[in-house]
């Protein structure tokens, strides 16, 4: 069974720049989740998804970060304009619940430098 | 809004010595509780959960207790081995599906 699917794995740009994040789930996994993980923290959620409706988006800083999940599958996470903080490593997670939580299946990561 | 605390950061033990980590979380609607295992550059794994309904579970070296009254859980690693040198998080979840994980723990076994 393919796992999830992160791209790019890295990236490197400058603050006020745009960049966008892929993922691709495990097929037939219902919940998608992007976390934000800062290096020597936890990973923090951004977003959760089930199916191509947003179940949690408290803590997206919406002034800049956007991410859509278009015909429930892939999802894209966008960041505009990036700013030294962003710099971390986004994980992308899917679950096959579609209620209630149980494994997350995480993909890579895909780590961003801001300069 | 939703917390879970984790400690120590920090851990260091001799080979074949016990390592302990302990979380709490504050909402109490909470109940599905995992721990990952995370080795540098790779990603979370899962290595043990626990749902609400039950109070202790193990999986041969690995066991996590849950008190819900106190809301918290702890992980047990026992006979501790150079390769479960590693970062620990614990989680919350709950029925929406939403998963809080804790700051972590560096585990680091000394052979």
């Amino acid at each position: 069974e393919a796992g999830v699917a992160q791209s790019p794995r890295y990236k490197i740009i400058e603050k006020r720049q745009s960049v966008a994040f892929w993922c691709n789930p495990i097929s037939g996994h219902a919940t998608l989740y992007w976390y934000q993980q800062i290096l020597g923290q936890g990973p923090k959620l951004l977003i959760q998804f089930q199916n191509n409706g947003v179940v949690d988006d408290s803590q997206l800083p919406k002034d800049r970060f956007s991410a859509e999940r278009l015909k429930g599958v892939d999802s894209t996470l966008k960041i505009q304009p990036a700013k030294l903080e962003d710099s971390a490593v986004y994980l992308c997670a899917s679950s096959s619940l579609a209620a209630n939580t149980g494994e997350l299946f995480f993909g890579e990561g895909s780590r961003l430098t801001v300069l | 809004g939703e917390n879970v605390e984790q400690h120590p950061s920090t851990l260091s033990v001799q080979e074949g010595d016990s390592a302990v980590i302990k979380c709490t979380y504050s909402d109490s609607a909470s109940n599905y509780f995992p721990w990952y295992k995370q080795e540098l550059g790779k990603r979370p794994q899962l290595i043990i959960d626990i749902r609400s309904n039950v109070g202790e579970k193990k999986d041969q070296r690995i066991a996590v207790t849950l008190n819900k009254t106190a809301k918290h859980f702890s992980l047990h690693i026992t006979e501790t081995q150079p390769e479960d040198s590693a970062v620990y998080f614990c989680a919350a979840g709950s029925n929406t599906g939403k998963l809080i994980f804790g700051q972590g723990t560096t585990l680091q076994v000394k052979p």
